[in-house]
């Protein structure tokens, strides 16, 4: 059964990095574009970065574009996330995400809260 | 970059249907039609449809998606309890070279 589990979100001052990883289990994890999806708190999903199937094209949105990298090691079937000077508006929790046709397979999340 | 149009809120009795509507242009969702997500409080979002109407496995028949213009719909039947919950539509935007998603919205089922 296909499974990502996400790992090393906390709270982390403005300005400073922060690295999420998800751990991707009981599927191909090399056949598919992977996402980050975030959901502040009490809001709606947000799309915050794609990577392709074989790591050679990456999409972010605006609001993280210049400041986040999504990358994959799919020897090691993880997806990462480097979060670099975060602000108060990166605060959220941030899904790991299949994408097949559609986001098909979602992680639990890990919280990230930027707070000084 | 500009997300798709749900409205914030929809009420319907138990056993009825309701239709949920997603707005967008043709970039995204006049497009390639939009998936549509479920999420539960405390859980994370579940995929109920995608390219219009294509269910994954063990979504129930009773959630129908279709798309007129630029403008995707979500129609569940039957309305149970367990329906009561925020959906989602979303869609790849060509000319953004993003995913964007609408604000949500919330079901209630009365």
């Amino acid at each position: 059964q296909a499974q990502l589990v996400e790992s090393g979100g906390g709270v982390v001052r403005p300005g400073r990095s922060l690295r999420l990883s998800c751990a991707a289990s009981g599927f191909y994890f090399s056949r598919y574009s992977m996402h980050w999806v975030r959901q502040a708190p009490g809001k709606g999903l947000e799309w915050v970065a794609l990577i392709s199937y074989d790591g050679r094209i990456s999409y972010y949105a605006d609001p993280v574009k210049g400041r986040f990298t999504i990358s994959r090691d799919n020897s090691a079937n993880t997806l990462s996330l480097h979060m670099n000077s975060v602000i108060s508006d990166d605060t959220a929790l941030y899904f790991c995400v299949k994408e097949a046709n559609a986001f098909d397979i979602w992680g639990q999340g890990t919280m990230v809260t930027v707070s000084s | 970059q500009a997300g798709l149009t749900q409205p914030p809120s929809v009420s319907k009795g138990l056993r009825q249907t309701a239709t949920l509507t997603c707005t967008g242009n043709s970039n995204n969702v006049g497009n390639e039609g939009a998936a549509w997500l479920q999420q539960r409080q405390g859980h994370p979002p579940k995929l109920l449809c995608y390219r219009n109407n294509v269910r994954p496995s063990g979504i129930a028949e009773r959630f129908s998606a279709s798309r007129s213009g630029n403008t995707g719909s979500l129609t569940i039947t039957g309305l149970q309890p367990e329906d009561e919950a925020d959906y989602y539509c979303s869609a790849w935007d060509s000319s953004l070279n993003a995913w964007v998603f609408g604000g949500g919205t919330k079901l209630t089922v009365l």
